[in-house]
């Protein structure tokens, strides 16, 4: 009964692959969210996506490509991974995007790790 | 601009209260959060508070707000070994539609 589920919860992979991650909330909300997490804690929002579309897109490399097949799902690709993209990767999401009265509902994460 | 700042550690006794404050420069705020993350989990709402409130308690925990020097703080009364965590705090405004997050107060309680 989980409401923001991601997976994988753990991922390693090498220098200069290609990886996703997924995320899927069963709570109706409109608007979906990544977050990456460094190692000192510091959360830093990449992308938020309000019905399928894109709304907010902070400085990040083209390397990340955010997609949302529907409002219920908001997948992340990186393409030619290195070594200061690993962090851990949270899903967020909320019932709009302007009212933020009750915050976000946050997925458990998924932990990246490239060598 | 955009800034939520915290003090990086906090330990107290067991039984005793919490207090872990927070800053934040941007004054057109509207509403800021608790969020608190236990190891390997991901962020947990604690409470928040609507920038026209000054106060909000909520059974263990009281939440300040002073929007004048734009500090929130968070009091957990009688802290337990089930509050170790790392506590956010954050801001949102309705019109950039996203909550920004502080770097976390990582509390540790002393036997």
């Amino acid at each position: 009964d989980t409401a923001v589920s991601q997976t994988p919860k753990y991922l390693v992979t090498q220098m200069g692959n290609d990886k996703s991650i997924k995320c899927e909330q069963n709570l109706g909300h409109d608007t979906m969210y990544w977050y990456k997490q460094d190692s000192k804690k510091f959360l830093k929002i990449m992308f938020s996506y309000n019905n399928k579309e894109l709304i907010i897109n902070e400085t990040v490399p083209n390397r990340f490509s955010p997609k949302s097949p529907d409002k219920a799902h908001l997948n992340l690709h990186i393409n030619s991974l290195e070594l200061g993209d690993s962090a851990v990767y949270f899903c967020a999401s909320s019932p709009t995007a302007s009212h933020l009265n009750y915050g976000y509902t946050f997925g458990s994460g998924t932990r990246l790790t490239v060598v | 601009g955009e800034d939520v700042e915290q003090s990086l550690f906090l330990s107290v006794r067991e039984g005793d209260s919490s207090v872990i404050n927070c800053t934040y420069t941007d004054s057109s705020s509207t509403y800021l959060y608790w969020y608190k993350q236990e190891p390997g989990a991901g962020l947990q709402l604690l409470t928040y508070i609507f920038s026209n409130m000054d106060m909000k308690q909520d059974q263990r925990l009281t939440v300040l707000l002073n929007k004048k020097d734009k500090h929130l703080s968070l009091r957990i009364a009688d802290t337990q070994t089930g509050d170790s965590a790392i506590y956010f705090c954050a801001e949102s405004m309705s019109s950039a539609s996203k909550i920004i997050f502080g770097s976390g107060t990582r509390l540790s309680i002393r036997p």
